[in-house]
């Protein structure tokens, strides 16, 4: 089965700190891969998606993430966080024997000091 | 913009009670999901259906059945439901061929079995 790891609970950042958020799959196969974000009271996002191509993805709101195969990870990146960053955010992965259902990871809450 | 809605925001149930869930999207997405979202276990997925009349199990499908009588229409039921059932719940939508587009979520339903 499927799963997916991330690395942090909770990520605590002053604002313009760099920050990285890992998540690790467990799938072999060929692989499409989301990084979802949940602010304080909302719905949850896409922020950004990988399915082919280019391993280093940019979504919204200055995020990027880049898929290494060879390490099985997806890891999010932002140079510098604001405040408003604050949130909950999810890596998600949806594997070629999985149909068209997603295997998402625990969450990492992310708190920006302001 | 596609809309996914979750009737109630906020439900209180007494255990033992027959409790019903509804979602309801408005793009003519052909899958819709349910997830339940608990801290330190991100989403897990209850049931999906790719169609109308059509449900398949999640992962943790126990104590929970589907209803999906019309396409925009996903019901989630809790036959009778348990303090262990207390959770956010999530409904999601996406077109056929999910995983190059990713889901749209609903706001979430926070249910309390007391």
């Amino acid at each position: 089965a499927q799963s997916v790891s991330q690395h942090n609970h909770h990520v605590i950042l002053s604002e313009a700190a760099s920050l990285e958020l890992g998540c690790n799959y467990s799938y072999g196969g060929t692989v499409n891969l989301f990084w979802y974000v949940q602010y304080p009271g909302q719905h949850l996002q896409l922020l950004l998606k990988y399915f082919s191509g280019d391993p280093l993805v940019k979504g919204i709101k200055g995020f990027e993430a880049e898929f290494i195969k060879s390490k099985f990870s997806f890891n999010l990146r932002k140079p510098s966080v604001q405040w408003s960053d604050t949130a909950e955010y999810f890596c998600a992965v949806n594997g070629d024997n999985y149909g068209q259902n997603f295997v998402f990871g625990p969450g990492t809450r992310l708190s920006v000091l302001p | 913009d596609v809309k996914v809605t979750q009737s109630s925001r906020y439900l209180v149930k007494r255990t033992g009670e027959k409790v019903f869930l509804e979602c309801v999207q408005d793009m003519d997405h052909e899958n819709m999901f349910w997830y339940r979202q608990d801290p330190g276990l991100g989403l897990r997925l209850i049931y999906f259906s790719y169609d109308v009349k059509m449900k398949e199990k999640g992962d943790i499908p126990e104590g929970y059945s589907v209803s999906r009588e019309k396409k925009e229409r996903f019901s989630l039921i809790l036959e009778s439901a348990s303090t262990n059932q207390t959770s956010m719940y999530l409904c999601a939508s996406s077109l056929l061929g999910a995983s190059s587009y990713g889901y749209t979520f609903g706001s979430g339903t926070r249910l309390t079995v007391v």
